[in-house]
């Protein structure tokens, strides 16, 4: 079993539409969690971060952690064709580095 | 907005030759790290460096890789000899001191092609 899976994609959701990503992870020590953004041929960029269960909003996105389920998700709402990316997550445990999941393709279609 | 720095940002080398990559962190971050990503893939980390000294080097490939960070800012890695299966993009991160609550922040790659 891999440490952390995402569904690879592509998932494709209109412009306007709510776009939900999905995470989950095999270490129940995971301490924090981290959602990175990355276009075609560029470097992660963070768009948050979260700690805690329950969910954590920061403008059209909110991440969402579930400790006991081990899964941590992200919403987009108002999807945009810029969001149009590959979406990382990425999760550590104190003491230990980054693992992160392979991604999923996000495309917004105008 | 301080960023981490990478050169060069693309690099063509054929096999068996010898390869470097050079990465300045952000200013006060004692916390850098080599990530290796393959198309299609998340990052996998190379190595990471708490100031001078090597913290994690367990997936470093020794007998091609070597990095080193000798005054604890910038950091270099070589691949010698390079292979076909290291076409990839090699990121730099850095972050504060490396504790979990931490964010990483990163540069902007050196995609790598092995001919």
């Amino acid at each position: 079993q891999k440490e952390v899976e995402q569904n690879s994609g592509p998932l494709s959701v209109p412009e306007g539409a709510i776009a939900s990503l999905n995470c989950t992870y095999s270490d129940r020590g995971s301490q924090s969690f981290f959602w990175y953004r990355q276009y075609s041929g560029k470097s992660p960029e963070l768009i948050m971060f979260i700690y805690s269960n329950g969910d954590k909003e920061d403008g059209r996105f909110t991440a969402q952690l579930n400790k006991a389920s081990q899964y941590v998700s992200l919403l987009i709402r108002d999807s945009q064709p810029s969001d149009s990316a590959t979406y990382l997550c990425a999760v550590m445990r104190y003491g230990q580095n980054f693992v992160f999941g392979p991604g999923t393709r996000l495309s917004v279609l105008p | 907005e301080a960023e981490v720095a990478q050169s060069p940002r693309y690099k063509i080398t054929e096999k068996s030759q010898a390869v470097a990559f050079w990465c300045d962190p952000i200013s006060g971050h004692a916390t850098l790290y080599w990530y290796r990503q393959i198309l299609g893939q998340g990052p996998e980390l190379l190595v990471q460096f708490q100031d001078e000294s090597v913290v994690d080097d367990s997936q470093l490939p020794k007998d091609r890789f070597s990095a080193e960070r000798l005054k604890g800012v910038d950091s270099t890695l070589k691949i010698q000899p390079a292979e076909l299966g290291d076409s990839a993009m090699y990121l730099c991160a850095s972050s504060l001191s490396g504790t979990s609550q931490e964010t990483q922040y990163f540069g902007p790659g050196t995609r790598l092609l092995v001919l």
